[in-house]
């Protein structure tokens, strides 16, 4: 069967600082790849999404970025956080354009 | 483009009554709906899914009928309990979509015992 992995679960960060979240799935090939925040209390904003090993398409122009070396491997980054950054980020996966997406477990970023 | 909005929360009830969470969508093509369950602290999870009018997806005692003719897509269960609490997000997805889901804003849902 399928799995996502995302981690840290939890991370502090100061403003300024750089950024690296990872996500990686098993159990399945060339999957799309997502990364949504979610503010508090607030609905998904779609930050980035692949179709494939170095196809990156961003959403929101801010000062994050995504990369995905790998099929099943995808990455957020940035090099110098803003408070605005804080939120709770998803990674998820799907099959195809019209299938259900699978969500990893998130990681809570606070930024100081 | 397309769309999707459901109502707004927050939602509360007593364990064992009845739940309607109401979604109508905005679409170009013949979407996929989706209903999702956010529990606190945790991911999304995949409730339920419709591919075409007509059918009706269902899970854990939740319902949901995709209508083509309202383009409405509404969540129901017949008596909730207080492990139902959490946050339902209503979504699409279509073929002509560039592969993005489009979700709802969230219903949030207490039930008190």
């Amino acid at each position: 069967s399928q799995t996502i992995h995302q981690w840290p679960a939890t991370l502090v960060q100061p403003v300024g600082s750089p950024l690296s979240l990872e996500c990686t799935v098993e159990g399945t090939s060339n999957p799309n790849l997502y990364w949504y925040r979610q503010a508090a209390g607030r609905g998904l904003q779609l930050l980035f999404y692949s179709v494939g090993i170095g196809q990156i398409s961003s959403e929101v122009p801010q000062n994050l970025s995504a990369s995905r070396p790998q099929d099943r491997q995808f990455i957020l980054s940035s090099k110098k956080l803003l408070l605005s950054d804080s939120g709770f980020y998803l990674c998820a996966w799907s099959g195809g354009d019209d299938q259900p997406q699978h969500f990893g477990d998130g990681t809570r970023l606070s930024i100081l | 483009g397309n769309s999707v909005t459901q109502m707004e929360g927050p939602v509360t009830l007593s364990e064992e009554a009845f739940l309607t969470i109401n979604c109508t969508y905005t679409a170009t093509g013949y979407p996929s709906l989706f209903w999702y369950v956010q529990y606190p602290g945790e991911g999304l999870q995949l409730l339920l899914k419709a591919t075409k009018a007509d059918d009706k997806g269902s899970n854990k005692g939740f319902e949901a009928t995709y209508r083509k003719e309202t383009t409405s897509f509404h969540l129901e269960k017949g008596s909730v309990q207080v492990s139902d609490s959490a946050v339902y997000f209503c979504a699409l997805s279509d073929r002509g979509g560039g592969f993005k889901t489009i979700f709802g804003a969230g219903t949030r849902l207490f039930v008190k015992a």
